[in-house]
């Protein structure tokens, strides 16, 4: 079935370096993946999201890529500060019904 | 604040009873839909409503139900519940469901419930 894997689930990285986060999906018709980030006792708030006609997209130090034919994207984070401490959520379209299929989650912890 | 309001923001109850979760979707929006984030856990998708309708449904429990009402807003209700049904509860809600487009999410405060 429809499945979206999501690695490391657990980064550590110190603070002024970069995180990079990585999921891969099996459907190969998904053409919609956003990244949400959900911080300390609060709700999931999307950060980035692209869609499968473009390869990548950038927010100031956000950053997400897409390689539609290794079915894999990416969310990259430069210059990392101690706010961009949360639990990270990939997560895919689906192809009925227009679910998004999530991944398990990163948490990235931001050390000083 | 994201405009989806969720009530009550907690709730504690003893097993075997039934709950009732309510979610307010942002002003427009047609979709709503429920998960459920256990302890440390990610977003499990437990179901979505478009403008009244049932689109799509995860993993939920056949104790779980939900419904969208005419004025948009949508209640999850949980019936002889059991420990592990002890989670957060998040509403989230979008803009509606275009074939081949997808909308960004917008995620309500979330119900902590606790069975004892």
């Amino acid at each position: 079935g429809e499945n979206v894997e999501q690695h490391p689930s657990t980064l550590s990285v110190q603070e002024g370096d970069s995180a990079v986060i990585k999921c891969t999906y099996s459907d190969s018709a998904s053409n919609y993946f956003p990244w949400y980030k959900q911080e300390l006792g609060k709700r999931p708030q999307l950060i980035i999201d692209i869609r499968s006609n473009v390869g990548e997209k950038k927010d100031q130090r956000i950053a997400v890529t897409l390689n539609k034919t290794a079915k894999h994207f990416s969310l990259h984070i430069t210059e990392t500060q101690p706010e961009d401490s949360a639990v990270y959520f990939c997560a895919g379209s689906g192809q009925s019904n227009y679910q998004l299929i999530w991944g398990a989650g990163t948490k990235l912890i931001i050390k000083p | 604040d994201s405009g989806v309001t969720q009530t009550p923001k907690h709730l504690i109850t003893a097993t075997g009873q039934r709950v009732t979760l309510r979610c307010s979707p942002r002003s427009g929006d047609l979709s709503v839909y429920w998960y459920q984030q256990s302890l440390d856990q990610g977003l499990q998708f437990l179901i979505q409503y478009y403008n009244g309708e049932e689109r799509a449904k995860g993993n939920i429990l056949e104790r779980f139900s939900a419904q969208q009402f005419p004025d948009l807003h949508s209640e999850l209700n949980l019936s002889s519940l059991e420990l592990g049904d002890s989670a957060l509860y998040f509403c989230a809600s979008s803009v509606g469901v275009q074939l081949d487009s997808y909308n960004e999410q917008f995620f309500g405060p979330g119900t902590r419930l606790t069975v004892l």
